[in-house]
């Protein structure tokens, strides 16, 4: 088995604010996945990443940035934060894709944006 | 429109009763995943699928690509259960790409 842990837990950020999540996994997985959840509804693909230094943008990458630093390791940047924007953040990793893209999740960022 | 429809959106369930979920897909879908997220957020691994289909202990799911569509059922629902059900589906749009639902709110009462 393995883990994927989420810092911080709680951000809590200004209008205009620069604000990065990070996300590590022991899975060993080489693909790994940022979504945004908004009260109430689904997940929306932000980033994903298939391997070390690779970025593929989901439907959702207007006005954030991702970095996969290492294989363990995937950072999403709010470039600009939205006053009272309130959403989690949710970082998943998998195998791969295709029959191997079966995503575990960590337990997600909550921000808020006074 | 939405890639991935979930029906219903809200359920409520007597305890040890049955019933099904269900996933429309209006994309290629490839390959289907259902979560249950708890009320703080956590997102637990139910079933992931090619088209086929899987049982686990009281839940079954099927995947049938041809027709779009993946189905969620459950049997002797538990108080346990509760909680909002999602599916995803994996899918070429000219890039993978991976579409949820909004959900299921399911409550079971006793």
């Amino acid at each position: 088995g393995g883990i994927i842990t989420q810092t911080p837990k709680f951000l809590i950020g200004q209008e205009g604010q620069k604000l990065t999540l990070k996300c590590q996994q022991n899975f060993n997985h080489d693909t790994m996945y940022w979504y945004r959840q908004d009260s109430g509804k689904g997940l929306r693909l932000i980033y994903y990443s298939i391997t070390e230094n690779d970025l593929q943008k989901g439907d959702l990458s207007e006005g954030y940035d991702a970095s996969r630093e290492k294989k363990s390791s995937f950072s999403l940047t709010v470039t600009s934060a939205q006053k009272n924007e309130m959403a989690v953040f949710l970082c998943a990793s998998s195998i791969g894709l295709g029959g191997y893209a079966e995503q575990f999740f960590g337990p997600g960022t909550r921000l808020t944006v006074l | 429109g939405d890639k991935v429809k979930q029906s219903p959106s809200a359920l409520s369930l007597q305890e040890g009763t049955n019933s099904a979920l269900r996933c429309n897909f209006s994309i290629a879908a490839t390959t289907v995943q259902w979560f249950l997220q708890n009320p703080r957020g956590s997102l637990m691994n139910l079933f992931y699928l090619v088209p086929g289909t899987k049982e686990n202990g009281r839940l079954k799911s099927a995947f049938d690509s041809k027709e779009s569509y993946s189905t969620l059922h459950i049997r002797d629902a538990q108080l346990e259960d509760s909680g909002t059900y999602f599916c995803a589906a994996e899918a070429d749009t000219g890039y993978q790409n991976f579409y949820f639902g909004k959900g299921t709110s399911l409550t079971v009462i006793p």
